[in-house]
């Protein structure tokens, strides 16, 4: 039972031109989701976050999208660099400990 | 600064070995966490702690287990390896609980294989 789906396995970009890499939830119950970025041979390390109570949040290049209705989140990076090219996690956790990831999608950015 | 430093980095077992994957944080973080990766799929939970004697399952928890005596360290025990475990394993950190907006740190990860 996936209840963190990422159905987009890769994605190529135009370096400058805006990444969107999508993530579908199926527990209503999330209320925190979170963005991780990861490079080849290394841990994921934390992007960006979005708390249920918002739809948006913003950090320079990033911005997270929200909508709770539909169980979807986004996330747009612009303009798309070559070091953007990576594996992005999405992942939703609820009050308590745990982290649920999506399977991940590799973001090509090419020059 | 360290962060979450996980060893070894590689190891190849053989069906039926047992080993340890080390795991130690040095942010005084109260939350610990194993992951496992396998080709093409996200990170599935392993165990987690959230202090020191205290450890409770993840999604995944079958052929391993865990011990938190400390707060710095969070050893992976294997027991009976089997083909199945073949992985990368990743030890994670956080200050409290990720909902709570406390960013977690994730160690380079251990590669394992059983043959």
């Amino acid at each position: 039972d996936q209840q963190v789906k990422q159905n987009s396995p890769s994605l190529s970009v135009q370096e400058g031109r805006i990444s969107i890499l999508n993530c579908d939830y199926t527990n209503s119950m999330f209320d925190y989701f979170l963005w991780y970025k990861k490079y080849p041979a290394e841990g994921p390390t934390f992007l960006i976050s979005i708390s249920s109570i918002k739809d948006k949040n913003e950090d320079g290049r990033f911005t997270v999208f929200l909508n709770k209705s539909a169980k979807h989140l986004s996330l747009h990076i612009v303009p798309s660099q070559p070091g953007d090219s990576a594996v992005y996690f999405c992942a939703a956790c609820t009050g308590n400990e745990k982290l649920t990831f999506g399977t991940g999608t590799r973001l090509t950015i090419i020059p | 600064n360290a962060g979450v430093t996980q060893t070894p980095k590689f190891r190849i077992l053989k069906i039926g070995q047992s080993m340890t994957l080390q795991c130690t944080q040095d942010m005084n973080h109260n939350y610990m966490y194993w992951y496992r990766q396998d080709p093409g799929m996200g990170l599935k939970l392993i165990y987690y702690s959230v202090g020191a004697g205290i450890t409770d399952k993840g999604e995944v928890p079958n052929g391993y287990n865990v011990s938190r005596s400390t707060t710095e360290d969070f050893p992976l025990r294997l027991e009976l390896a089997a083909p199945s475990q073949t992985s990368v394993y990743f030890c994670a950190s956080s200050y409290s609980t990720p909902g709570s907006g406390n960013t977690i740190y994730f160690g380079e990860g251990s590669w394992l294989t059983v043959v």
